[in-house]
C-alpha cells in the first residue's frame, strides 16, 4: 500500500550515459514534484508539474526532464550524467487548492562513475 | 541563498525530556511552514505544520511555534522517545508547489 514509490532504490551508472527514475503514487493527487538532495543534505525542488503546468526551477540544466505519462506517474529522465548529478534524487506528491503538504517517495540514491 | 536554516546540525536528549528544533527562514513571503520526519533510506514523511495566521499548532506530543517577527520557528517534542530520533526537516512555503527546506537537524535520543 505505498503511496508514493520510486524505482531503482540505487543507479549506478557512467557519466555521459542517459538515465530514467520512475515515480507513482496512489493517492490520487494532482500534482508530483522532483528533489534533489545534494552532498550537503539540502533538498531543492527541480520541478512541479501537474496535468495543466509544469514549473522548473531556474537552476535545473535542460539535461534533467520530467515526463509525465499520467496523472499518477512523473517520470525523471537525465541526458549526458555528470559526476555533480551524483545524490538523491525524491519524487513528491500532493493534491488540492492547498497543496502545501507533500508526500515524499523513499528516494533514488543515484551515483555517478 | 539558503532562506530556511537549520543551525544546529544534530540534538541529543534524554528520554522523556523535551527535544527543541530551531529553524530560521528570511523570506518574509513564506506563510506557510512545515516539519518533516526523515528516518535513514526513506523519504521525509509529513510531521506538523503552521500557518501564519497563527503562533502555536499543537499534535501530540507534537508542537510547533512560529515567531512571525523573529523569523523563527520551532518544534517542540514533549516527552521525547527512542522512535523519534531521526532528520528533523522545517520547511517554508510561499505558494501553492513551492517550498524551501533547511538542512536538516539529527535529533537523537537516548533511552
Amino acid at each position: 500500500d505505498t503511496a508514493v514509490s520510486q524505482t531503482p532504490k540505487y543507479l549506478v551508472t557512467q557519466m555521459g550515459n542517459d538515465k530514467s527514475i520512475k515515480c507513482e503514487q496512489n493517492l490520487g493527487h494532482d500534482t508530483m514534484y522532483w528533489y534533489k538532495q545534494d552532498s550537503k543534505k539540502f533538498l531543492k525542488i527541480m520541478f512541479s508539474y501537474n496535468n495543466k503546468e509544469l514549473i522548473i526551477n531556474e537552476t535545473v540544466p535542460n539535461r534533467f526532464s520530467p515526463k509525465s505519462p499520467d496523472k499518477a506517474h512523473l517520470n525523471l529522465h537525465i541526458n549526458s550524467l555528470e559526476l555533480g548529478d551524483s545524490a538523491v534524487y525524491f519524487c513528491a506528491s500532493s493534491q488540492g487548492a492547498s497543496r502545501r503538504v507533500q508526500y515524499f517517495g523513499p528516494g533514488t540514491r543515484l551515483t555517478v562513475t | 541563498d539558503q532562506q530556511v536554516k537549520q543551525n544546529s546540525p544534530s540534538l541529543s536528549v534524554q528520554e522523556g525530556r523535551i527535544s527543541i528544533l530551531n529553524c530560521d527562514y528570511t523570506n518574509s513571503m513564506f506563510d506557510y511552514f512545515l516539519w518533516y520526519k526523515k528516518y535513514p533510506a526513506e523519504g521525509p514523511t509529513f510531521l506538523i505544520s503552521i500557518s501564519s495566521i497563527k503562533d502555536k499548532n499543537e499534535d501530540g506530543r507534537f508542537t510547533v511555534f512560529l515567531n512571525k517577527s523573529a523569523k523563527h520557528l520551532s518544534l517542540h517534542i514533549v516527552p521525547s522517545q527512542p522512535g523519534d530520533s531521526a532528520v528533523y526537516f522545517c520547511a517554508a512555503s510561499a505558494a501553492v508547489n513551492d517550498m524551501r527546506f533547511g538542512a536538516g537537524t539529527r535529533l537523537t535520543v537516548k533511552p
